[in-house]
């Protein structure tokens, strides 16, 4: 079973330029997450959907980010006017919604550097 | 404020010692606490993980103990390996269903030979 996958690995930009992540969950997996991670500190969760519906997008910053799930299966976030704040590593995550204590699999990562 | 806080923020151990990781939360209504392992340039892994029901959960090397009363855990290594090198965070979440986690700033851990 192939893991989550995520696009680019890499990317580095100057301030005001806009960026897109791309994820692609665990086949049957109908929970995604995106998580934000600062150099060494944790990840900190930003959005997740169920399906194509948002569930939780408090911790968006709205205004510069955005994060779509159109057919409930891939899931591009964007940052529209990037920030050198904005330096992290993004997280893509996937479980399976049914039963409790679901598990989170991660992917692994796109770092981003905003000069 | 920190919802999730670990200690110590590094530790280095020699191979064959036991590793011992803390990890404390302010939030009562979290009922679940998975334990994630990190290596440089990957996402974090699931490592072990505990409901609030049980006080203590073993997988092999890797033993979690939780407090309740007093909100805390720790995930004890024992016969570290130099494989074991990480970073590892505590998480929490109140799960009903799939929901977020809230993850601590993490342990890194070197083993050395």
């Amino acid at each position: 079973e192939a893991g989550v996958t995520q696009s680019p690995r890499y990317a580095v930009l100057q301030e005001g330029q806009a960026v897109s992540f791309w994820c692609d969950p665990i086949s049957g997996h109908d929970t995604l997450y995106w998580y934000q991670q600062p150099r060494d500190q944790g990840p900190q969760l930003l959005v997740y959907f169920r399906d194509e519906a948002v569930i939780d997008n408090s911790q968006l910053p709205s205004d510069r980010f955005s994060a779509v799930r159109p057919k409930g299966t891939n899931s591009t976030l964007k940052i529209q006017s990037a920030k050198q704040g904005d330096t992290a590593t993004y997280l893509c995550a996937s479980s399976r919604d049914w039963g409790n204590y679901a598990e989170q699999f991660f992917g692994p990562g796109t770092r981003l550097t905003v000069l | 404020q920190q919802q999730v806080r670990q200690s110590p923020q590094s530790l280095t151990v020699w191979e064959g010692e036991t590793a011992i990781l803390n990890c404390s939360y302010e939030d009562s209504t979290f009922n679940y606490f998975p334990w994630y392992q990190q290596f440089p340039g990957e996402g974090p892994a699931l490592l072990i993980s505990i409901r609030s029901v049980s006080d203590k959960k073993e997988d092999g090397r890797f033993t979690i103990f939780f407090n309740k009363r007093e909100k805390k855990l720790s995930l004890h290594i024992t016969d570290s390996q130099p494989g074991d090198s990480a970073t590892y965070f505590c998480a929490a979440t109140l799960n009903n269903y799939a929901q977020g986690l809230t993850f601590g700033l993490g342990t890194r851990v070197s083993v050395f030979p």
